[in-house]
């Protein structure tokens, strides 16, 4: 079964902090995304990536960068943390032709 | 400009009833269209999915109608239960699953025992 790991399921930051969060994922797979969901907003794309070192914008990238060293690890950074990245953030992977699978989320919250 | 229309926002079914999710694109260059369902606390996971050269897709009580020409599709839940209580999401990509997915606002479906 895939296995789609965030490393906190709640985190709580300050205003102007450098904000890691990482995924990882135990299948192997060649994509990996970064989404963020609000509420009446559905899920957002922010990065995604086809292999290792390689990155793309999504439709909402401002304030974010990501890093892909690893095959099955890949991180969101918010490089300066403002209270309207408080959100949910979801990480998925995927195989090339199959389905995106969803980890269960991180709540962040910046103060 | 929302590329995938989702409607409604909230649905109230009674069990045993039909639920129906309906969503509209723009981008006729979309070719995968997923529905994932969401329970609280936990991720989206992928429910079912079309391509649009088919205009109909069947997965146990899930079924899945695709009208091309009018740009839309819709999700049905036969004999809704409890247990399908969850928010529903709509999606749309280009090139397959493996590429970007654009979401619908997603639709809160509770249905009452």
């Amino acid at each position: 079964d895939v296995k789609v790991t965030q490393s906190s399921r709640y985190l709580v930051k300050r205003t102007g902090e450098k904000v890691f969060l990482e995924c990882v994922q135990d299948m192997d797979h060649e994509n990996m995304f970064w989404y963020r969901q609000d509420p009446g907003l559905g899920l957002r794309l922010i990065y995604f990536s086809y292999d290792v070192k390689m990155k793309e914008k999504g439709d909402i990238p401002e304030g974010y960068s990501v890093s892909r060293e690893k095959k099955e690890r890949f991180s969101l950074i918010l490089e300066s943390a403002s209270t309207n990245q408080t959100s949910m953030y979801l990480c998925a992977s995927s195989s090339t032709g199959q389905p995106q699978h969803f980890g269960d989320g991180t709540r962040l919250s910046i103060l | 400009q929302q590329q995938v229309k989702q409607s409604p926002q909230s649905l109230i079914v009674q069990k045993g009833g039909i639920s129906i999710i309906n969503c509209a694109y723009e981008n006729t260059a979309f070719d995968y269209f997923p529905w994932y369902q969401q329970f609280p606390g936990k991720g989206p996971a992928l429910l079912i999915a079309i391509r649009p050269d088919v205009s109909e897709k069947k997965e146990g009580r899930f079924t899945i109608s695709f009208n091309k020409s009018a740009k839309q599709f819709s999700l049905h839940i036969m004999d809704s239960q409890p247990g399908d209580s969850a928010t529903y999401f709509c999606a749309a990509s280009i090139g397959g699953s493996n590429y970007k997915l654009t979401f619908g606002k997603g639709t809160l479906l509770t249905v009452n025992p």
